[in-house]
């Protein structure tokens, strides 16, 4: 069973528009969310992250916004640019005694914004 | 950068032939990861290992085995290769024992024909 979905496997947005990606989870022991950006023939990047004490993280034009009630987590990027044309993918993780725990990653949701 | 490197950067090889893919990272970092990524499935954990000798298996290591000699090199071994097997695999680090950021190599594309 997924722990974390991306139930939009692709967006189209306009340039200059809002893109908003989202990424629900199931684990309520999930306490450490990220997301990561990727291109073709590339790694993963990282991009933002958030831990679960708090409900928005900000970083230039990328804020995260974490729902914990709803167990539903958003990556807004305002003003949306080609550049940001890439697969999305949430990951979350659940730390055990202070250590950290393993990644586990959404399905990636691709994102083509238009000039 | 993360100074990580994986080799090869790709790799045809046949059923049946082992394959070995290395990572090296260049920060001395504790733990490291190989992730595989296919279609459909994001990416999901074969194997980690946080120091050396010591590795854990992850949500997919059938078929795959590890070790890790040295901090800056962690290898990943296909005992006999199969179809299923064809993937892009990524490797990871993790700079904080507290904050799960990983950082991950270019990856390497195999083809088990």
């Amino acid at each position: 069973d997924q722990q974390v979905k991306q139930n939009s496997p692709s967006l189209s947005v306009q340039e200059g528009r809002i893109s908003i990606l989202n990424c629900d989870y199931t684990n309520s022991m999930f306490d450490y969310f990220l997301w990561y950006k990727k291109y073709p023939a590339e790694g993963p990047t990282f991009l933002i992250s958030i831990s679960s004490i708090k409900d928005k993280n900000e970083d230039g034009r990328f804020t995260v916004f974490l729902n914990k009630s709803a167990k539903h987590l958003s990556l807004h990027i305002v003003p949306s640019q080609p550049g940001d044309s890439a697969v999305y993918f949430c990951a979350a993780s659940a730390r055990y005694g202070g250590s950290q725990g393993n990644l586990i990653f959404g399905k990636g949701t691709k994102l083509s914004v238009k000039p | 950068d993360a100074g990580i490197t994986q080799s090869p950067r790709h790799k045809v090889t046949e059923t049946g032939t082992p394959v070995t893919l290395r990572c090296h990272q260049t920060e001395n970092h504790r733990y490291m990861y190989w992730y595989r990524q296919d279609p459909g499935h994001g990416l999901r954990l074969i194997h980690y290992s946080y120091g050396v000798k010591d590795t854990d298996k992850g949500e997919v290591s059938d078929g795959y085995s590890v070790s890790r000699s040295k901090t800056e090199d962690f290898l990943l071994t296909l005992e006999s290769a199969t179809s299923s097997q064809t993937s892009v695999y990524f490797c990871a680090i993790s700079r904080s024992e507290t904050k799960n950021i990983q950082y991950f190599g270019a990856g390497t594309r195999l083809s088990v024909l």
